[in-house]
């Protein structure tokens, strides 16, 4: 059962223009959210997360939005650059970003020069 | 240079034949983690560990064995009862709350 889901598994987006990523949970236990960066052949990166406390966290470029009465989060990056081409997996935990995470399936970003 | 090193890169093993899969970090991280990835899946746990000598099964267990016996090291061996080895395994390790940090992972084929 998958716990974590994102759908539309990629986006093809122009150079400098935003990139939005999306992802619903269903478990109402998860309050601990990530999102993780991966090239081809290359273990994941941690790009940014939020507790469930909040409902935003900026870092550069990146921004993480969390909707938790609807269990949506979204990744908004902007602007976007072709080294940001890449699969992006949205994770979850219930109790901080050590313990056991479900990963939903990825999108697919290509960032068009 | 910390970091988590998995190896080998590239496995090929017989069909019916156990093989191990090393992870190693430097990072004095307590806890370690094993993951599979499939073509086009997200990553699935298959166990992890929260300290020395523990280890719990993840949600994919099944047909795979780890130890725990170091701090810095977190090994998986594949026996012959997985029924679909082929797969990108990743390993990862934490420390408190911080998030996880990913080896390059290593892709095993069945012949």
């Amino acid at each position: 059962d998958q716990q974590v889901k994102q759908n539309s598994p990629s986006l093809s987006v122009q150079e400098g223009r935003i990139s939005i990523l999306n992802c619903d949970y269903t478990n109402s236990m998860f309050d601990y959210f990530l999102w993780y960066k991966k090239y081809p052949a290359e273990g994941p990166t941690f790009l940014i997360s939020i507790s469930s406390i909040k409902d935003k966290n900026e870092d550069g470029r990146f921004t993480v939005f969390l909707n938790k009465s609807a269990k949506h989060l979204s990744l908004h990056i902007v602007p976007s650059q072709p080294g940001d081409s890449a699969v992006y997996f949205c994770a979850a935990s219930a109790g901080g970003g050590n313990n056991r995470l479900a990963f939903g399936k990825g999108n697919q970003v290509v960032v068009i020069p | 240079d910390g970091g988590i090193t998995q190896s080998p890169k590239y496995l090929f093993r017989k069909e019916g034949q156990n093989v191990t899969l090393s992870c190693e970090q430097n990072l004095n991280h307590d806890a370690m983690y094993w993951y599979r990835q499939d073509p086009g899946q997200g990553l699935r746990l298959i166990y992890y560990s929260q300290i020395v000598n523990d280890f719990q099964k993840g949600d994919i267990a099944e047909g795979y064995s780890v130890s725990r016996e170091k701090k810095e090291s977190f090994p998986l061996t594949v026996t012959s009862a997985q029924k679909n080895p082929t797969a990108f395994y990743l390993c990862a390790s934490s420390i408190g709350t911080q998030p996880q940090h990913f080896g390059d992972g290593t892709r095993l084929s069945i012949l």
